[in-house]
């Protein structure tokens, strides 16, 4: 398994609290995604960034935040959640001229 | 816009014996990787197997091998000798070649149940 790390792993919260998702790797990759995972569903991109200082939106829209301000840091916040927001988060990365991404192991989120 | 459909939300197989599943894409490039990712229950998403769609020799990994049809775009992931550490969700995906992003498309995913 691949060096990328996702806390928390399980989070209950309740709605309109302000919530950060973290994701870390340690492989020095320079490119990090965030998609969201509803159960027994496919992935969608919501976050992608190429490296430091650079973030872009996915396909999927997404009320979420991130920044990248160190290459092994790609934090994702919600300011205010909401039971929509319950889902799978699952960060990933690659190296620059590498087509294949490494994925942590996902947060649960659920929003009451 | 290009789109990933896998058409079997299930399949099971029995220990030892071999399953194929299957995946279809559409896309307008020549040139584009496909992949199959091996998501088991409550575990980290790993990559089981890649293929470049320049290369028309099928991938293999061990028991993993794939079928690329690249004129009828589609990408089949054969599992032989199916052990039950395999079952799990398996999602194909596609990436562009050219993609600054390296974006992947994923399909909806087929979960393989393994019987003893």
């Amino acid at each position: 398994e691949a060096d990328i790390y996702q806390t928390p792993r399980y989070l209950v919260i309740g709605t309109g609290k302000k919530i950060t998702l973290e994701c870390s790797q340690t492989m020095g990759h320079d490119k990090m995604y965030w998609y969201q995972q509803d159960p027994g569903m496919e992935l969608h991109l919501i976050h992608y960034s190429y490296g430091v200082n650079s973030t872009e939106k996915g396909d999927l829209s997404s009320e979420s935040t991130v920044s990248r301000i160190r290459t092994e840091h790609f934090p994702l916040t919600l300011e205010s959640a909401r039971p929509s927001h319950t889902s799978q988060y699952l960060c990933a990365s690659s190296p620059k001229n590498q087509e294949t991404q490494y994925f942590g192991p996902g947060t649960r989120l659920l929003v009451l | 816009a290009q789109t990933v459909t896998q058409s079997q939300p299930e399949m099971s197989v029995q220990e030892a014996e071999t399953v194929t599943l299957s995946c279809t894409y559409d896309t307008s490039e020549s040139d584009y990787y496909l992949f199959w990712y091996k998501q088991p229950p409550s575990r980290q998403m790993i990559l089981v197997i890649r293929q470049e769609a320049y290369k028309q020799q099928n991938a293999t990994e061990n028991r993993f091998s794939v079928n690329f049809q690249k004129a009828a775009k589609s990408f089949s992931l054969k599992i032989s000798d199916s052990q039950l550490g395999d079952a799990a969700m398996y999602f194909c995906a596609y990436r562009r070649s050219t993609s600054n992003t390296g974006k992947l498309i994923f399909g909806q995913g087929t979960t393989l149940q393994v019987k003893p």
